[in-house]
């Protein structure tokens, strides 16, 4: 089983720029989640969604959009990249009592 | 609402010493509470969870965590640590109740473990 797939893993942008981060898990799991790492501050929740075609706002949204069109993926999108963006971001899914299994990770830079 | 505090953000013990993590949870209804590693660049596993039942719970790598309603606290323990143990232990925390929001998953901040010999 691949478990939780993240793409890309590692991506450089200019300030302005937009990208899509993919994350598709093959566990069957209604509940999907992105967060962000940084230093010192553990995991924040970005956006998650309960199942198909439901997302909704985590801790951090702000510049951030999210989709969830099929089960098995969750997209993360910036639309106009800050360097507040950099970070590593985790993709993650679960089911109600199962805890959250996690990909691992994008590490993005924002310059 | 929910929240998790992680006591210390660096722990330092011996090789073969106890090993101890401490977390305590704030949360409006019954918690699910878990404690994840993770070792460097990589993503989250899962060492283990409490969910109902017995509040001593165990998890892989002989690490077990206790449940305690009393004290809103979910500490991890190792009775020996093992110098494959040093990376970086987050508790987080979701309600066992609710629809919606009752899914978000709130980590700590987390705790560095360091093993010396």
């Amino acid at each position: 089983n691949a478990g939780v797939t993240q793409t890309p893993k590692f991506r450089v942008l200019k300030t302005g720029q937009s990208m899509t981060l993919l994350c598709a898990q093959d566990m069957n799991h209604e509940y999907m989640y992105w967060y962000r790492q940084d230093p010192g501050m553990g995991l924040r929740l970005i956006h998650y969604s309960v199942g198909e075609g439901t997302t909704a706002k985590g801790e951090v949204p702000d510049g951030y959009n999210v989709s969830r069109l099929k089960k098995q993926n969750f997209l993360l999108g910036l639309e106009s990249a800050a360097p507040s963006q950099t970070s590593v971001y985790f993709c993650a899914s679960g089911a109600w009592g199962s805890g959250a299994f996690f990909g691992q990770g994008t590490r993005l830079t924002v310059v | 609402a929910q929240s998790v505090t992680q006591l210390g953000s660096h722990v330092s013990v011996s090789e073969g010493a106890l090993v101890l993590l401490r977390c305590n949870y704030s949360s409006s209804v019954p918690p699910y509470l878990f404690w994840y590693v993770q070792y460097p660049n990589q993503g989250l596993q899962l060492l283990l969870k409490y969910t109902t039942g017995a509040t001593l719970v165990k998890g892989i790598n002989g690490f077990e965590a206790e449940f305690k309603k009393s004290e809103t606290s979910f500490h991890l323990t190792k009775p020996s640590a093992h110098m494959s143990d040093a990376a970086e232990y987050f508790c987080a925390v979701r309600a066992s109740l609710g629809t919606g929001t009752a899914s978000k998953l709130t980590f700590g901040t987390g705790t560095r473990l360091q093993v010396t010999l």
